[in-house]
């Protein structure tokens, strides 16, 4: 079966720790993305990785794309209590559309 | 600039009943999808539309239809209410053939059926 896998689904992290989160993807695609969604709101995209060894960074998130092991990582530095949300990564199936994981969900504490 | 629009927020249908999710969108996108998100399972995807006249199936795509008579216009039809469809449901869209256009959520629509 085809799926993308996440990892950890839930975490709880203190303020100012670092943690990284996996997304195991299936098919052979170069391209997987982030997506942030805060509670009862719509997904903002966070990252667009299109290809192997791809690094983005944006403030305290970190997302990076190993395609030969299908293995995309999202690391957070430093967290802080605004990073609290669920975050999605998703594959590129054809065209436009996209698998989803299941989604991890971050709660940071003081 | 408005993006992707969606109405209604809230909805509630009985077994049997059928209704219209709309989206819209202002963004001239080729590219608009239906997704359905559940609890623990991420979001979905039940229809997509590369263009004007042309829809596909996705992942999930019974007991919906849709069609595309515009651009800007992808409304989602639900056939016959049934309590698994009970769910939160985005429209997405972006650029068919760029590789770096991530989708645009609308802010979904969420449906109960009792």
């Amino acid at each position: 079966e085809l799926k993308v896998e996440q990892n950890p689904l839930f975490l709880s992290m203190q303020e100012g720790k670092n943690y990284t989160i996996y997304c195991n993807y299936s098919t052979t695609s170069d391209r997987l993305y982030w997506y942030r969604q805060d509670p009862g709101k719509s997904l903002e995209s966070l990252f667009v990785l299109l290809s192997n060894g791809a690094v983005k960074q944006e403030g305290r998130l970190m997302a990076s794309l190993d395609t030969k092991a299908r293995l995309s990582t999202l690391h957070i530095t430093a967290a802080v209590h605004d990073l609290s949300a669920t975050y999605f990564c998703a594959e590129s199936i054809s065209n436009n559309d996209m698998r989803f994981g299941a989604g991890t969900r971050l709660t940071v504490k003081p | 600039n408005a993006g992707v629009t969606q109405t209604p927020k809230f909805q509630v249908l009985k077994t049997g009943q059928s209704m219209t999710l709309q989206c819209a969108q202002d963004m001239n996108h080729e590219y608009m999808s239906w997704y359905r998100q559940d609890p623990g399972m991420g979001l979905r995807l039940i229809h997509y539309s590369v263009g004007a006249g042309i829809t596909d199936q996705g992942e999930v795509p019974n007991g919906y239809n849709v069609s595309r008579s515009t651009t800007e216009d992808f409304p989602l039809r639900l056939l016959s209410a049934a309590p698994s469809q009970t769910s939160v449901y985005f429209c997405a869209s972006s650029y068919v053939g760029s590789y770096n256009s991530p989708l645009h959520f609308g802010n979904g629509t969420r449906l109960t059926v009792t």
